[in-house]
């Protein structure tokens, strides 16, 4: 258990299909991430945010909308998905932004599969 | 650009020692993290290293030399438990986290 809760576990969903992917984390804590996971590549980024406000967005396409409506809850909504988007979803949290202060605590994903 | 490199998978016997080792390449430096993630968990927390040299914390350790830009976890007594993949992450001069695509460990008894 780490703090941080991610679900659903896993989802399935068509090309056409609306989700949503929800974490939550009871830290404390006042940054919160998302990120992809594919098989043998590394971590990327896709979003972070610090006290609810979106402080970073490495260019990930606009199908995926993250919403941050207080410091304990983080969404990832889907839509329109391409098959390419199958991956695990990572949610994770931080004391701060300023990431060299404390380690990253992750919540145990949200595997998608995209068909 | 920036980079972390470690070897795709790696195997060792149960009771033995193995060292998983990280190279970096990033626009500053400020510390390095090492994660384990077990199969369909999350990843989890196992060091950070600013400073050169060695930290032992139980039965792992974990290695930075800055200036060889090289960093390595030592994982003593392996455990069946152990099996998992191991995350390498450097904080370049913004503290952004480069990650690298982590380390297979198996474990056989």
């Amino acid at each position: 258990e780490t703090g941080v809760t991610q679900t659903p576990r896993h989802l399935v969903m068509g090309m056409t299909n609306k989700k949503s992917l929800k974490c939550e984390q009871h830290l404390g804590h006042n940054a919160m991430y998302w990120y992809k996971q594919s098989a043998k590549k590394p971590l990327e980024l896709m979003f972070v945010y610090s006290l609810e406000e979106r402080v970073e967005n490495n260019s990930v396409p606009s199908r995926f909308s993250p919403e941050c409506p207080n410091s304990s809850h983080l969404f990832l909504h889907l839509h329109t998905l391409q098959p390419e988007d199958s991956a695990l979803y990572l949610c994770a949290s931080s004391q701060s932004r300023d990431r060299n202060t404390g380690e990253l605590f992750f919540g145990e994903g949200s595997r998608l599969t995209v068909l | 650009g920036q980079n972390i490199d470690q070897p795709t998978e790696m195997t060792a016997t149960e009771g033995a020692i193995v060292q998983i080792n990280c190279t970096y390449q990033t626009s500053g430096f400020n510390g390095l993290f090492w994660y384990q993630q077990h199969a369909g968990e999350a990843p989890t927390f196992l060091s950070y290293n600013v400073l050169d040299g060695l930290e032992e914390k139980g039965r792992f350790s974990s290695f930075l030399s800055r200036s060889k830009g090289y960093s390595y976890l030592l994982l003593k007594e392996l455990q069946m438990k152990d099996s998992a993949s191991y995350l390498c992450a450097g904080t370049d001069s913004n503290y952004q986290l480069i990650w690298g695509a982590g380390t297979k460990l198996i474990i056989k008894p």
